[in-house]
């Protein structure tokens, strides 16, 4: 089946930082990827969604200048997170929508734990 | 949450029991889906329900879908210790998957 890969599981940077987590769909193109935002004990929060070769559209309240994103090819989105602080520190998950028999379906990531000290 | 909200936010039951999580959510849908999500990992697919579906079953789980009511709700039968995690629900609309506040079960042996 459909595989979305991301990298680093865990990266720990000091604040002040920048720090980039890869998405990848390991077996099939993806147009459209998406990349959310969870707190411990909390739900998943859209941030934005990431069109290849266009800008990402992001979320109310997310801001676009701290969480860069680029979709260049139709495999691979990365997120950036500029100027890390600690209140940054949470896990990040991507998906990324495939065009199958069964219509778009959306495959998970296995996320990406960020520690910023 | 950005689409609505799950009930209870924490369950505790037996093994054995039956676990039933309930999902309210606020726009028109195309589907509805529930993953689970183990502590600190990724998100499993359990089940999707269509909008013009009321009632779908995959082996211990029965989710029914009331769009008049905008609610949804995912049933576990005969829970099993394996089956403690977080639980949520997920609407599909204009593209994008929302997901609601979810609920931790915990299924003690």
């Amino acid at each position: 089946g459909a595989v979305v890969s991301q990298h680093p599981s865990r990266v720990i940077c000091k604040s002040g930082t920048s720090v980039k987590i890869e998405c990848r769909s390991l077996d099939f193109q993806a147009t459209t990827m998406f990349w959310y935002r969870q707190f411990p004990k909390k739900s998943l929060m859209l941030m934005a969604t990431s069109n290849e070769g266009s800008k990402a559209t992001y979320e109310q309240g997310v801001e676009k200048d701290k969480f860069l994103i680029n979709h260049a090819s139709l495999t691979l989105s990365t997120l950036t997170v500029t100027s890390a602080h600690p209140e940054d520190s949470s896990f990040y998950i991507c998906s990324a929508s495939a065009l199958t028999k069964s219509g778009n379906t959306i495959y998970f990531g296995e996320g990406s734990w960020l520690t910023v000290v | 949450s950005q689409q609505g909200e799950e009930d209870p936010q924490a369950l505790s039951i037996q093994e054995g029991e039956n676990a039933t999580m309930n999902c309210s959510y606020k726009t028109s849908i195309n589907n509805l889906q529930w993953y689970r999500q183990n502590s600190g990992r990724g998100l499993v697919h359990l089940i999707l329900i269509r909008s013009n579906e009321r009632e779908k079953h995959s082996g211990r789980l029965r989710v029914t879908l009331d769009t008049s009511k905008k609610s949804s709700s995912l049933l576990i039968t005969a829970s099993r210790a394996a089956d403690t995690a977080s639980y949520f629900c997920a609407t599909l609309s204009s593209y994008k998957l929302i997901f609601g506040s979810g609920t931790r079960l915990l299924v003690r042996p």
